[in-house]
């Protein structure tokens, strides 16, 4: 069974990187058949798409977090991990790692998302 | 980008009723639209992909229809643990864009 599962502080002060790692176990970060995705949750709000990441490095970015959104993927520790830098308040959100199909259309496996606060 | 709009924002329902809620794109996504359920505190869970395909596992209860720019899920007989919230996701471009959310409610 497919298991993800963030990892990182759950407070980042303003203007700081917001740094978080996806560890995948259940299976390999490196098949051919998979995209790997952040996604995040204002408290009370929608879904906003972050970014997603083939094993090969092959990056898509959400433009409107593009300039300060890192994504990258270490396959020797089967984990991928996003960093947001120049953080506000509006950052704070759960944040969820989830594996997407080859296209990166869907996502059908999701961690069970962590908390980060932004905040002095 | 292309933005998803779902209605209604909430529905209050009973047990065993039909429910049905749409997904308006506002351009064409042929069939690439996906559909999850949320619980609260929980991650969504991904139910229909490609429109009206329904995933490993999910209850036939759910369906999706439509294509271009209007969509449709319904539950055809709505069951206690229904109760959550419903959000419709395209995938035709980058980037890729939710809607709203739709609140399940118990009546």
């Amino acid at each position: 069974q497919l298991q993800l599962q963030e990892s990182g502080p759950g407070l980042v002060k303003p203007s700081e990187t917001l740094s978080l790692t996806c560890t995948v176990s259940g299976g390999s970060i490196s098949s051919s058949s998979y995209y790997w995705g952040w996604i995040r949750q204002p408290p009370g709000k929608g879904l906003e798409w972050i970014g997603s990441i083939y094993y090969s490095g092959s990056t898509y970015y959400n433009p409107s977090l593009k300039s300060r959104v890192t994504i990258s993927v270490d396959t020797s520790k089967n984990q991928f991990s996003l960093k947001l830098s120049s953080v506000t308040a509006a950052d704070t959100a759960v944040y969820y790692c989830a594996r997407q199909d080859d296209m990166a259309t869907t996502y059908d496996y999701w961690g069970q998302g962590t908390l980060v606060t932004v905040s002095s | 980008d292309i933005q998803m709009t779902q209605s209604p924002s909430s529905v209050s329902a009973s047990v065993g009723d039909r429910v049905t809620i749409t997904c308006r794109a506002s351009q064409g996504i042929s069939s690439w639209l996906a559909w999850y359920q949320q619980k609260p505190g929980k991650a969504p869970k991904l139910l229909i992909y490609a429109a009206s395909s329904l995933q490993s596992g999910v209850p036939s209860r759910f369906s999706g229809s439509g294509s271009g720019t209007d969509f449709t899920l319904t539950i055809s007989s709505l069951q206690p643990e229904d109760f959550a919230t419903y959000y419709c996701q395209q995938a035709n471009s980058f980037p890729r864009t939710f809607g709203g959310g739709t609140k399940v409610e118990i009546k």
